[in-house]
């Protein structure tokens, strides 16, 4: 167990629906990052926050956002969803100013878009 | 830029050993390993920082070579449990941390 929580495990939906994945960093942990992983293309990194600050951004799509609470704990919006946007979508977090700075990664949503 | 893993895919039979390359066109701080088996996390196995470290763990173990951008990842009288896809992601420095990752290395030991 790596300490990092994601809700829902599963999520079916249709398309041109919106949905909101969940993650709750490991305790401790300022920086949160999320991936996409589809068969074809691998772990893309979409967007990181750290402390509730946007930190970097990656392949993201305009009709994904995200953002983290004063909690830590960190959604992923996405909206409008087409076909295409079905996959695995992970959460990591990592230690801040550590320069090793490991990322631990939550068990994932799979997200199904009928 | 995304690293380049090679091969793509190896067969093993228990007890033989393997190496998984990464190679990155830009100049890297760190290369992070993880091992990920199908449908879930993928898992932390080693991180190499630049200065040519070489990194152990178990029978898995990793170089680093800072002047060609690359690492190896080398399993070693491997077992059933080593089956899964290896991913490389790399770090080129900055204030970010983010990673970037290789397409994955799929290996399946067989008895």
């Amino acid at each position: 167990d790596s300490g990092v929580t994601q809700t829902p495990k599963h999520l079916i939906t249709a398309t041109g629906q919106r949905v909101t994945l969940r993650c709750s960093p490991r305790s401790g942990d300022l920086s949160v990052y999320w991936y996409q992983q589809s068969l074809d293309q691998g772990l893309q990194f979409l967007i990181q926050y750290y402390n509730g600050e946007e930190r970097a951004k990656g392949n993201i799509l305009e009709r994904f956002s995200a953002q983290q609470f004063p909690d830590l704990h960190s959604e992923l919006n996405l909206s409008s969803l087409e076909l295409g946007d079905s996959a695995l979508y992970f959460c990591a977090s990592s230690a801040s100013g550590v320069a090793k700075n490991i990322q631990y990664f939550g068990a994932g949503t799979r997200l199904s878009v009928l | 830029q995304q690293p380049v893993q090679s091969p793509q895919a190896v067969i093993l039979r228990e007890g033989e050993d393997a190496v998984i390359n990464c190679s990155s066109s830009k100049a890297l701080y760190s290369v992070h390993w993880y091992r990920q088996k199908h449908g879930e996390a993928p898992v932390f196995l080693m991180i190499l920082l630049k200065g040519g470290e070489q990194k152990g763990h178990e029978k898995i173990s990793a170089s680093f070579n800072e002047k060609k951008q690359q690492s190896s990842l080398y399993l070693t009288a491997s077992q059933l449990s080593y089956s899964g896809t290896y991913f490389c992601g790399t770090r080129s420095g900055g204030s970010n941390y983010k990673l970037t990752f290789g397409k994955g290395t799929l290996l399946t030991v067989n008895p």
